[in-house]
């Protein structure tokens, strides 16, 4: 079972305009989600993170939204820039016992066009 | 701070052969996670070490092993090679006391099996 979802594989966005990437999440467990940022053959590159006890960070161009009740994450990109293009992975970890353990969507590709 | 740094970068070997890869973590980092990228699976978490000792293990075979050196250097083995190991190996590397830590990563090894 895939406890966290990025159901759009894809997004394509104008130069200047709000890329919105989505994550959705089944284990009420998680209280600690992380966007990272991933060229090809590179290794991710840690954006920004949210705790489960906020509902909102933000971190420069980028924000993300929590919506706990829906079990929903959202990353904000504003404006988007051609340098943003990569894929976008949501992560989660849960407590308990499972430090240094991520639990990672399949990543939404993200195309910014100029 | 240097960032994490993974040797080598690349490696291709046959079926049944073992291989060894090597990850050193951010200076101070004393967590150090293993994780599996293929097209078909996505990320998947393999093992974490904190403090030489294996903390947490993802549900691979018992081929794919680690270890921590006391310099929080990890390397991790696969044996008897298979053509479906062939995959990106990414090690990430965080304080390791809590859940919400953030995980750096490193580059990543390219093993290809053939």
């Amino acid at each position: 079972d895939q406890q966290v979802k990025q159901n759009s594989p894809s997004l394509s966005v104008q130069e200047g305009r709000i890329s919105i990437l989505n994550c959705d999440y089944t284990n009420s467990m998680f209280d600690y989600f992380l966007w990272y940022k991933k060229y090809p053959a590179e290794g991710p590159t840690f954006l920004i993170s949210i705790s489960s006890i906020k509902d909102k960070n933000e971190d420069g161009r980028f924000t993300v939204f929590l919506n706990k009740s829906a079990k929903h994450l959202s990353l904000h990109i504003v404006p988007s820039q051609p340098g943003d293009s990569a894929v976008y992975f949501c992560a989660a970890s849960e407590p308990f016992g499972n430090t240094g353990k991520l639990i990672f969507g399949q990543g939404t590709t993200l195309q910014v066009k100029p | 701070k240097a960032g994490v740094t993974q040797t080598p970068r690349y490696l291709i070997k046959t079926r049944g052969q073992q291989v060894t890869l090597s990850c050193s973590p951010i200076s101070g980092h004393r967590s150090v996670s293993w994780y599996q990228q293929t097209p078909g699976q996505g990320l998947q978490f393999l093992f974490e070490y904190f403090s030489e000792t294996q903390r947490n293990k993802g549900n691979f075979p018992g081929r794919f092993s680690g270890r921590q050196f006391s310099n929080s250097r990890s390397e991790m083995n696969v044996s008897t090679l298979e053509l479906g190991d062939s995959a990106l190996y990414l090690c990430a590397s965080s304080g390791g006391d809590t859940s919400t830590d953030t995980q750096y990563f490193g580059p990543g090894t390219r093993l290809t099996v053939l």
